[in-house]
């Protein structure tokens, strides 16, 4: 079965420090993976896709198919930063399998 | 243009009760879903649809069902809720018909209280 890990419930860093959030997954296949962002009283949001291999806000992420893994990172964090993140894995038939979520807290 | 809008907002029930939470979205979408989100365990998805007049099972399907009369409306019922099915739900639309883009738009949620 395919699955997403997110490790950490809860990631709590300084403004200007850098990010990272942990995914990995098991798939059988060839992945497709992103990652969603909900802000405060926001609705969930894609951030980005790694097949577009861009930037968001800063915000970029690698598929490693080696380590099975596609951490989402930031050189700088800021505090508009602050939100649940969620790592997301496409199944067959067009359906997402996310992970547990990860909180991020910028602190000033 | 709304996008996706849920109703309602929240709504306490008592265990036993029937419940019908709405989805309608206006972007002609063919994919719609519904996740269920707990703390701890993310987003769940429970049903699916990818075009009018189909529906399937995601993970979580017990104790909920779905209809898909029409491209727009995508309702979730709970036939007799029990408390464990105290969540928040959400929503979701795609454009199922681009095969490498696959971009879910969720509608606001609606918090679901199972006394």
């Amino acid at each position: 079965a395919q699955r997403v890990t997110q490790p950490e419930k809860l990631l709590s860093v300084f403004k200007g420090a850098p990010v990272e959030l942990k995914c990995n997954y098991s798939y059988s296949g060839s992945p497709e993976l992103f990652w969603y962002v909900q802000y405060s009283r926001q609705r969930l949001q894609l951030l980005l896709r790694h097949i577009s291999r861009e930037s968001i806000k800063g915000f970029t992420a690698d598929l490693n198919k080696g380590e099975t893994s596609f951490h989402l990172k930031k050189p700088f964090a800021q505090e508009e930063d602050s939100a649940m993140y969620y790592c997301a894995l496409k199944e067959y038939g067009n359906k997402l399998v996310f992970g547990a979520g990860t909180i991020l807290r910028v602190k000033s | 243009i709304a996008g996706i809008t849920q109703a309602p907002t929240s709504q306490i029930l008592a265990a036993g009760r029937r419940m019908t939470l709405r989805c309608t979205q206006d972007m002609r979408h063919n994919a719609m879903y519904w996740y269920r989100q707990d703390l701890g365990l993310g987003l769940r998805l429970i049903h699916y649809s990818n075009t009018a007049g189909t529906t399937g099972k995601g993970e979580v399907p017990d104790g909920y069902s779905v209809s898909r009369a029409n491209t727009d409306d995508f309702p979730l019922t709970l036939a007799s809720a029990v408390p464990s099915q105290t969540s928040v739900y959400f929503c979701a639309s795609s454009d199922g018909d681009r095969l490498n883009y696959n971009e879910q738009f969720f509608g606001p949620g609606t918090r679901l209280t199972v006394l």
